[in-house]
């Protein structure tokens, strides 16, 4: 099976311009989460999709939102960059999002804000 | 609030010095402990799971285990392939998010 796949790869934005990041899940897996790692705070939790519906959501102001397909992919946008959201954007998938479900991470995209 | 604390940051051996990285975690009933590897430029990929204390995992080098308040995992006799940051994270009973700790840096010189 192929594994979770995460488009771009890398982008380079200015302040204030707005990206679209982009995860196709694994075949059959329904949830789809995302996350934000950098070297200071870690990975963190932004939100969480299951049947084209938010479910879960994290600590993150209001320019961080997201959306899942019927196919289960699933887009993040983030409005009005600041340099403080240059990390690497991480999806992760899994069958149903139920408790004691193992996510399985794609590849992320690395987001440089300059 | 859910809360996981690693230790050391850091770790460095040699190859073949067996030891053991640390979890330390508060969370409001647990439902999941999760071990993950991720190499530089990478993500995270799956290790472990565990679910109730006094279980215990194994694959290849690695052990893992629970305690109500820990985790540890066991590296035996590590080569240098086995160098990465490996996260623990845990899922709380109040909804399906991972919560991470900051990650331990292994390096395992040959």
């Amino acid at each position: 099976k192929a594994g979770v796949t995460q488009t771009p790869r890398y982008l380079i934005k200015t302040r204030g311009q707005q990206v679209t990041l982009s995860c196709s899940p694994i075949s059959g897996h329904r949830s789809v989460s995302w996350y934000q790692q950098t070297p200071g705070q870690g990975l963190q939790f932004l939100f969480e999709y299951f049947s084209e519906t938010q479910r879960n959501k994290g600590n993150f102001p209001g320019r961080f939102s997201g959306r899942q397909f019927s196919n289960s992919r699933s887009e993040m946008n983030v409005s009005t960059l600041e340099l403080g959201d240059s990390a690497l954007y991480l999806c992760a998938s899994s069958l149903e999002g139920r408790y004691g479900e193992t996510q399985y991470f794609g590849p992320g995209t690395r987001l440089l804000v300059l | 609030e859910d809360q996981v604390t690693q230790s050391p940051e850091a770790l460095r051996l040699q190859e073949g010095e067996s030891s053991s990285l640390n979890c330390s975690y508060t969370v409001s009933g647990l439902r999941g402990l999760f071990w993950y590897r991720q190499d530089p430029g990478k993500g995270p990929e799956f290790l472990f799971t565990l679910y109730s204390a006094g279980e215990e995992k194994e694959k290849e080098r690695l052990k893992a285990t629970l305690t109500k308040k820990e985790s540890f995992l066991h590296i035996t006799a590590p080569k240098p392939e086995d160098s990465a940051t490996y996260l623990c994270a845990v899922q709380a009973r109040a909804n399906s998010k991972l919560t991470f700790g900051k990650g331990i840096t292994l390096s395992v010189r040959p």
